[in-house]
């Protein structure tokens, strides 16, 4: 069974970078067809996607993030990791890493790992 | 991009009884592409349904998905104690990819 854990500050300060790290377990991260993604929710507001990488290391980006997002991946220790630039406080969001199959622009998200809540706050 | 809006906010039932939670997009989806998630507190989202219409594997058939276009709905058909959750839907036809803002599933 796959398995996704999330890894990383709780707290960042603004205008630091949050960085979170995704590790994947019962499976490799170099399959083919699939995407290793982040999305966030802020509290008491909807998900947000924020983007998507496969282990070659092409990416896909939410065009509202995207000049501050990086995504990158270690297939070597089989994990992704995420760098999110200048924080502010609606950066605030439980972030959570996936696993998605199919063609980038329009993949399906079918594994999720249990989120990790991150607070910007000086 | 899509915006989706679910209704209602908050559903109120008892076990045994049917469920029924609309999703509707502010433009088609393209190809249908439209999944539902089931969210726990502290837990990690769960793919009920996928393609409007196609159970995940392993989600038991009391969960049902419908619709096209603009309008999905999901349908659970005799609620379980387990089933008492949030339910969003997300759009992932075309980018960004975005999500309804969820229905609260609560026990009468």
């Amino acid at each position: 069974q796959l398995q996704l854990q999330e890894s990383g500050p709780g707290l960042v300060k603004p205008p630091e970078t949050l960085s979170l790290t995704c590790t994947v377990s019962g499976g490799s991260i170099s399959t083919g067809n699939y995407w290793w993604g982040w999305f966030r929710q802020p509290p008491g507001k909807e998900l947000e996607w924020i983007g998507i990488i496969d282990y070659n290391g092409r990416t896909y980006y939410n065009p509202s993030l995207k000049s501050r997002v990086t995504l990158s991946v270690d297939t070597s220790e089989n994990q992704f990791s995420l760098k999110l630039s200048l924080v502010t406080a609606a950066d605030t969001a439980v972030y959570y890493c996936t696993k998605a199959v199919g063609v980038p622009d329009s993949s399906l998200t079918d594994y999720w790992g249990q989120g990790t809540l991150v607070t910007v706050s000086s | 991009e899509i915006v989706l809006t679910q209704s209602p906010g908050t559903l109120s039932l008892s076990p045994g009884e049917r469920a029924t939670l609309s999703c509707r997009a502010s433009q088609s989806v393209n190809r249908n592409y439209l999944a539902w998630y089931q969210q726990k507190p502290g837990q990690a989202p769960r793919l009920l349904i996928s393609g409007a219409s196609s159970r995940a594997t392993g989600i038991p058939d009391r969960f049902s998905g419908s619709g096209s276009g603009t309008d999905f709905t999901l349908t659970i058909s005799r609620l379980e104690p387990e089933d008492f959750a949030v339910y969003c839907c997300q759009q992932y036809g075309s980018s960004p990819y975005t999500f309804g803002q969820g229905t609260k599933l609560e026990i009468k």
